[in-house]
């Protein structure tokens, strides 16, 4: 049972353009979630995370959007840079749990 | 030192070898997490140590064996593994229950 899906295994987007990777979640009891960016042969690295109490949190060129009735967030990057291609996971908790459920991945690629 | 250390990089062991992987921060966390990875497959949470306890065993079975010897430093001794155990072992520390900064992860072959 995957309670955090992300649907696309991979994503196309050009240059500059907006990329926009989704995740949907089963759990109403998941409150904090997070996006995590992955290259080949590192670890997740931490990309930028927003609590249910929110409904959009920004940072630079990243934005995440949460619609709780939904179930789904989203992570926006603007303008899209060839640096940018990793795969991304989304990641949803219960507060205070220290237990992260991840989604299965998204693999953005920016053509240059 | 805002890194998490994994050692070794990559890791073959026979079916019947004892090895362990070791996992490495400085940043003051008090929770330290090992996680699993299979290819093309989200991290799955193994084990959760806070304040050096081990808080969360997700039923892992008992040829993996954590060990949390101090706050900087987190074990996972390995024994009698299986083939299916191949996979990326990720560790991760964090502050609270909050943003984790994650290892690079050991490359474990089982062969």
């Amino acid at each position: 049972d995957q309670q955090v899906k992300q649907n696309s295994p991979s994503l196309s987007v050009q240059e500059g353009r907006i990329s926009i990777l989704n995740c949907d979640y089963t759990n109403s009891m998941f409150d904090y979630f997070l996006w995590y960016k992955k290259y080949p042969a590192e670890g997740p690295t931490f990309l930028i995370s927003i609590s249910s109490i929110k409904d959009k949190n920004e940072d630079g060129r990243f934005t995440v959007f949460l619609n709780k009735s939904a179930k789904h967030l989203s992570l926006h990057i603007v303008p899209s840079q060839p640096g940018d291609s990793a795969v991304y996971f989304c990641a949803a908790e219960i507060s205070g749990t220290y237990k992260y459920i991840f989604g299965t991945g998204t693999r953005l690629k920016v053509l240059a | 030192d805002t890194e998490v250390t994994q050692t070794p990089k990559h890791l073959v062991m026979g079916m019947t070898n004892k090895k362990s992987l070791k996992c490495e921060q400085h940043m003051g966390h008090r929770a330290m997490y090992w996680y699993k990875q299979k290819a093309k497959k989200p991290p799955e949470l193994m084990f959760v140590y806070s304040y050096e306890k081990l808080s969360i065993n997700e039923s892992v079975p008992s040829r993996f064996s954590p060990e949390c010897p101090n706050s900087s430093l987190l074990n996972l001794h390995l024994h009698a593994l299986q083939p299916e155990d191949s996979a990326l072992y990720l560790c991760a520390s964090s502050q609270g229950a909050r943003r984790y900064t994650f290892g690079s992860g050991t490359r474990l072959t089982v062969v």
